[in-house]
């Protein structure tokens, strides 16, 4: 079985500065982890994703993500936030080898201000 | 190249009726899975349908049931409406195996 947990349910950052969102897995095989970002009264686009290849990924719009196995991590990163960042954002996991049923965690509401 | 495609927006039931939701998946993806998002939650898998047939099953009862067409397209059919069946309800769609998926916007769902 695998799982998700985000830790900060909110995260409030001023514009320009640095956005950390956190997200620790469990997995009892190598995992392939996804970020996925949901503006209001939308569905989810995907920011980037981790499968087994280089463990520092970049996404769009700025985010970069980095595995790190003796952690369990991969938390989500972006050098200076923007207005336009503020949104939903979800962790999921996903086992290799088996098909792309994803578990998602419970998500972090990312708020920007000025 | 158009995205995955959901219909409708939005929708009203009562209590104890039957709804269907239906999805188109983006072009040349041949898997597509189904999930609910309740308010302030993440989303939480339904069931995935590949070759017509249904692959995966979340925690979810029998009154929740799907269909995949030959052409990929996919429905999502809830009997028997509970209060608690108000969510967001997405589909994704994405190539067989542990690939990224695709979300549409989503159908809005509210039992009255």
């Amino acid at each position: 079985a695998q799982s998700v947990t985000q830790l900060g349910s909110h995260v409030s950052v001023s514009e320009g500065a640095l956005v950390l969102l956190r997200c620790n897995y469990s997995s009892s095989v190598p995992p392939y982890l996804f970020w996925y970002v949901q503006y209001p009264n939308q569905g989810l686009q995907l920011l980037l994703k981790y499968t087994s290849a280089a463990t520092l990924v970049k996404g769009i719009n700025g985010f970069e993500a980095e595995f790190k196995k003796s952690e369990t991590s991969f938390h989500l990163t972006k050098p200076s936030a923007h207005m336009s960042d503020a949104a939903e954002y979800f962790c999921a996991v996903t086992l290799t080898g088996t098909a792309s049923k994803l578990t998602f965690g419970t998500g972090t509401r990312l708020q920007v201000t000025l | 190249d158009a995205g995955v495609t959901q219909s409708p927006t939005h929708l009203i039931k009562t209590r104890g009726q039957q709804v269907t939701l239906r999805c188109s998946p983006k072009s040349g993806h041949d898997t597509v899975s189904w999930y609910q998002q309740a308010l302030g939650q993440g989303p939480q898998f339904i069931f995935q349908y590949y070759e017509e047939e249904e692959r995966q099953r979340g925690n979810f009862p029998d009154r929740f049931s799907g269909h995949q067409f030959p052409n990929y397209s996919s429905e999502l059919n809830v009997n028997a409406l509970l209060l608690g069946d108000s969510a967001l309800y997405l589909c994704a769609s994405s190539l067989q195996g542990p690939y990224e998926q695709y979300f549409g916007p989503g159908t809005r769902l509210t039992v009255t």
